[in-house]
């Protein structure tokens, strides 16, 4: 089945600076591409996601690049503040007949002020 | 008010007990799923519905049994509990399974002891 790797585990920015996360998958089925903020104790919220048949999208502070032919995807947040500080998952999804999204295992993203 | 009802939000049990996990959505969406997030692993997809019928099924065993009495509802239940069952289940959805964006629930904090 499908695999996603996810890096770095954790992640120190300052503020105002920018992060990255960068996730890797398998299956070149995979069509589907959604991110995940999760804080402690809450439940995963989709922050933005990507469809294959798009390279870059961008939401406000929020960017996701998209390279199929490498099956990389990668999340940016640019001026990042000590708010999205959280636990950050990429994930791919085939959509063919289950809906199943494979996780990567995480991001934990630390702005300091 | 939340979209995505999940009962209870913490559960206790022994091994070898038996219990159901309750999730309703009144987004009106039409595809439901069951993930389950553990120190060990990341968000583990278990199960999908739509419209009432099974999808995916990725668990290995038969312990556990989603139940959808309506359209709207997707219960979990688990039998033979072990400590290894110990984890937050999530549930979420969707408008529909083919690569729409899926919302988590709040989840239930299992833990067997």
């Amino acid at each position: 089945g499908e695999q996603v790797e996810q890096l770095p585990s954790i992640l120190r920015v300052q503020e105002g600076s920018s992060a990255s996360i960068n996730c890797s998958y398998e299956d070149s089925a995979s069509n589907y591409f959604p991110w995940y903020k999760q804080e402690p104790g809450e439940n995963p919220k989709l922050i933005i996601d990507i469809r294959s048949n798009m390279e870059r999208k961008q939401i406000q502070e929020l960017i996701v690049l998209l390279d199929k032919k490498a099956k990389r995807f990668s999340l940016h947040i640019t001026d990042t503040q000590p708010g999205d500080s959280a636990m950050y998952f990429c994930a791919a999804g085939t959509g063919a007949n289950t809906g199943k999204l494979t996780f990567g295992h995480g991001t934990i993203l630390r702005v300091h002020p | 008010d939340p979209k995505i009802i999940q009962k209870p939000k913490y559960l206790v049990a022994v091994t070898g007990s038996e219990k159901i996990l309750i999730c309703e959505q009144y987004l009106g969406h039409n595809a439901m799923y069951w993930y389950r997030q553990s120190a060990k692993k990341p968000l583990e997809f278990m199960f999908s519905y739509s419209y009432q019928k099974l999808m995916d099924n990725q668990t290995a065993s038969s312990r556990f049994q989603p139940q959808s009495s309506k359209k709207n509802h997707l219960d979990l239940q688990i039998t033979a509990l072990k400590p290894d069952d110990s984890a937050t289940y999530f549930c979420a959805s969707s408008q529909d399974w083919a690569l729409y964006e899926q919302y988590f629930g709040p989840g239930t904090r299992l833990t067997v002891l």
